[in-house]
């Protein structure tokens, strides 16, 4: 199984500011199969980034995703008060899937 | 508009059995893969099982193997998982997501999730 580990598991921040956010797997991710989810309360998780580095449909361009291999990061460029959420990593280049743990982003 | 509504959630006791289903519309069903992905009462979120387009592909997770079971019926725009032997590790939000391709992909679409609880 390809364990994913996000850090930090809380990042407090002010709007405006920039955020990063990290997501490593214990093995390499086959064709860097790599999606980020946000998921506010009360709400299912919705997609934001796939194959590492592709916006989804309708994400604002301040969302970004880079990274390859077994080392991913989401950057979030100027923080809107709505991007207050958490935040995980999810591989599917293999049989089993695997979600990180998840990473808050608090005020 | 694709929408994915789950049901069949409820209380069981430990050992016993539920059926989720998924009505899916507003895409066509037969392309795409359908998941199932849970999550616990303030936890983060466990991919449970896939089956592809075509059916001809299943995956569980190793904490499901052996005691859930997927399927779909096109004709219905339908999915379900079968939980049986149920524990209460299984408590969780259970909800359908559709995949991004007809083998499987990522999760573009998700359902509100129906609440399972497995309790004595």
């Amino acid at each position: 199984e390809n364990v994913l580990t996000q850090s930090p598991g809380t990042l407090s921040l002010s709007p405006g500011e920039r955020a990063t956010l990290s997501c490593r797997a214990s093995q390499s991710v086959n064709n860097n199969y790599l999606a980020w989810y946000q998921q506010k309360p009360g709400q299912p998780p919705r997609l934001l980034i796939d194959g590492a580095s592709s916006r989804a449909t309708g994400i604002p361009d301040r969302f970004s995703g880079s990274g390859s291999g077994t080392d991913f990061t989401l950057t979030i460029s100027r923080l809107e008060p709505e991007d207050f959420a958490v935040y995980y990593c999810q591989q599917y280049g293999s049989s089993s899937y695997t979600f990180g743990q998840g990473t808050k982003l608090e005020v | 508009e694709v929408q994915l509504v789950e049901s069949g959630g409820g209380l069981v006791k430990p050992g016993e059995s539920l059926r989720l289903a998924c009505a899916a519309s507003g895409f066509t069903f037969r392309s795409f893969a359908i998941n199932w992905v849970r999550q616990a009462p303030g936890k983060g979120l466990e991919w449970v099982s896939s089956i592809s387009a075509s059916s001809a592909h299943i995956y569980y997770a190793d904490s499901v193997k052996g005691r859930f079971t997927i399927s779909r019926e096109s004709a219905e725009n339908s999915a379900f998982l079968q939980m049986n032997s149920l524990r209460a590790e299984d408590t969780a939000l259970y909800y359908c997501v559709r995949g991004s391709w007809g083998s499987r992909g990522y999760f573009d679409f998700w359902g509100r999730g129906t609440l399972v609880t497995v309790s004595s």
